[in-house]
């Protein structure tokens, strides 16, 4: 069954370093998304990117965070000047199309970014 | 403000019993409710999408129910098993590609 990947599984970085997570969304998937789940809390929306183009950003997205899309594959989330409190899991999904009552969510496993 | 509720951070229930989780929500009118399954240290998994105009989904030992007059959607697990052990969210959809806005979930425990 197709999924989502992402690499790599665990990041570890110093404060102020740059870091690219990468995803590779599922390969007829239109959609793309980023999320965060800080160590203990809920899951949290980042940026949404659609056509090669950001489509919705949260508050949490902000000029240190940004996305490309730079092939046909993979989907990249930079952190420009990484932060403490940056460290969190990072969830990267896709979905195939925008349709109503089609549009479930397929997450990768995830990359666990530790800033030091 | 729109809100959505999940009746308890956890629940413990004895293995072979019916687990039901409870989702409520205020102030607002999903299109639709997913629900998603996640363990420690794992992306969501979807389990169940149901529209507002189903009253009732089932897949294998899952059923999710929608009652749009309450504002609530019920999630049974039957014949619990410990591997259902995870946390279990409720999210509401409106369109297609909206981003998902999740909360805390239900942690659910089987216990043998």
């Amino acid at each position: 069954e197709p999924e989502v990947t992402q690499t790599p599984s665990h990041q570890v970085t110093q404060m102020g370093q740059e870091v690219i997570l990468r995803c590779v969304p599922i390969s007829n998937h239109l959609y793309f998304y980023w999320y965060r789940q800080i160590l203990g809390q809920k899951v949290e929306f980042l940026v949404s990117f659609y056509n090669n183009e950001i489509s919705e950003k949260s508050e949490i997205f902000d000029d240190q965070f940004s996305v490309e899309r730079p092939d046909g594959s993979n989907f990249t989330l930079k952190i420009r000047s990484t932060k403490l409190e940056d460290s969190a899991m990072y969830f990267c999904a896709s979905i195939e199309t925008a349709q109503q009552g089609r549009n479930e969510q397929f997450f990768g496993p995830g990359t666990r970014l530790t800033v030091l | 403000s729109q809100k959505i509720e999940q009746n308890s951070e956890a629940l413990n229930i004895q293995e072979g019993k019916t687990a039901t989780l409870t989702c409520n929500y205020t102030n607002y009118s999903p299109a639709y409710l997913q629900w998603y399954r996640q363990d420690p240290g794992r992306g969501p998994v979807f389990l169940l999408l149901i529209r507002e105009n189903e009253k009732e989904k089932r897949k294998e030992r899952l059923k999710v129910t929608f009652d749009t007059t309450l504002k609530q959607s019920l999630f049974h697990i039957t014949a619990s098993q410990p591997a259902d052990s995870a946390t279990y969210l409720c999210v509401p959809s409106f369109s297609g590609n909206t981003p998902l806005v999740f909360g805390k979930g239900t942690r659910l425990s089987v216990i043998a």
